[in-house]
């Protein structure tokens, strides 16, 4: 089966700790994001790569990095600089050539820090 | 993508039709208009997107008036499972490499039994 997986489902830290987000398609998708969503709440866009080795700073990348050696991975890592980083985040993928709604989500990852 | 508004929420009940209205008042020539949905906790899909007077699908229907300001979502007969948040986007159609989805805070349906 084809799709978006997301790992771990549920992540708890103890605040001033790095934790590092899992995202991995099968889909052959050239373009990755990363979205927070707080409760109650829109998606806003943390960072997004069109391309393996490339990527881009959305709206609230602040506090975050990313990285993309794989066209297959776009691992999310929030860093203690991130100061409020409890909330739900889910990764995205569009196929190649895709338009800005053919965007496919994961399950998404809830992050609450202790 | 256009800026958009749409009600916070809304309660129906099993077998009714529920309707949505999202307003966009600066849409753009070229652009459409985008539905998605999102149960708790997952992420968001795609459902229905169209430009003008109406498309229908498997789940929703959407009604664009002639001046494309506003756009209502009617899904027919909503069950339990309806529940969810429903969410208007604006934007032109065609590649739009690295470009981002803007989701205000969309609408809250809850569907009772």
């Amino acid at each position: 089966d084809g799709g978006i997986t997301q790992s771990p489902k549920y992540l708890f830290r103890k605040e001033g700790q790095n934790v590092t987000l899992s995202c991995e398609q099968n889909l052959n998708h050239d373009a990755m994001y990363w979205y927070r969503q707080d409760p109650g709440q829109g998606l806003r866009l943390i960072y997004y790569s069109q391309i393996v080795n490339d990527f881009q700073k959305g709206d609230i990348a602040e506090g975050y990095s990313v990285s993309r050696e794989k066209k297959e991975s776009f691992p999310l890592t929030v860093t203690s600089a991130q100061k409020n980083p409890t909330a739900f985040y889910l990764c995205a993928s569009t196929p190649t050539g895709g338009a800005w709604y053919e965007q496919f989500f994961g399950p998404g990852t809830r992050l609450t820090v202790l | 993508l256009a800026k958009t508004t749409q009600p916070i929420s809304m309660d129906s009940y099993e077998g009714q039709e529920v309707n949505i209205t999202c307003s966009h008042n600066n849409i753009a020539t070229n652009d459409y208009i985008t539905w998605y949905q999102q149960f708790p906790s997952q992420g968001p899909r795609f459902i229905i997107q169209g430009y003008k007077t109406k498309v229908t699908n498997e789940v929703a229907s959407l009604f664009i008036p002639a001046d494309r300001k506003s756009s209502t979502l009617s899904l027919p007969r909503v069950s339990l499972s309806d529940t969810a948040v429903y969410y208007c986007l604006v934007g032109p159609r065609g590649r739009a490499a690295g470009n981002k989805l803007t989701f205000g805070g969309g609408t809250r349906v809850l569907v009772k039994p």
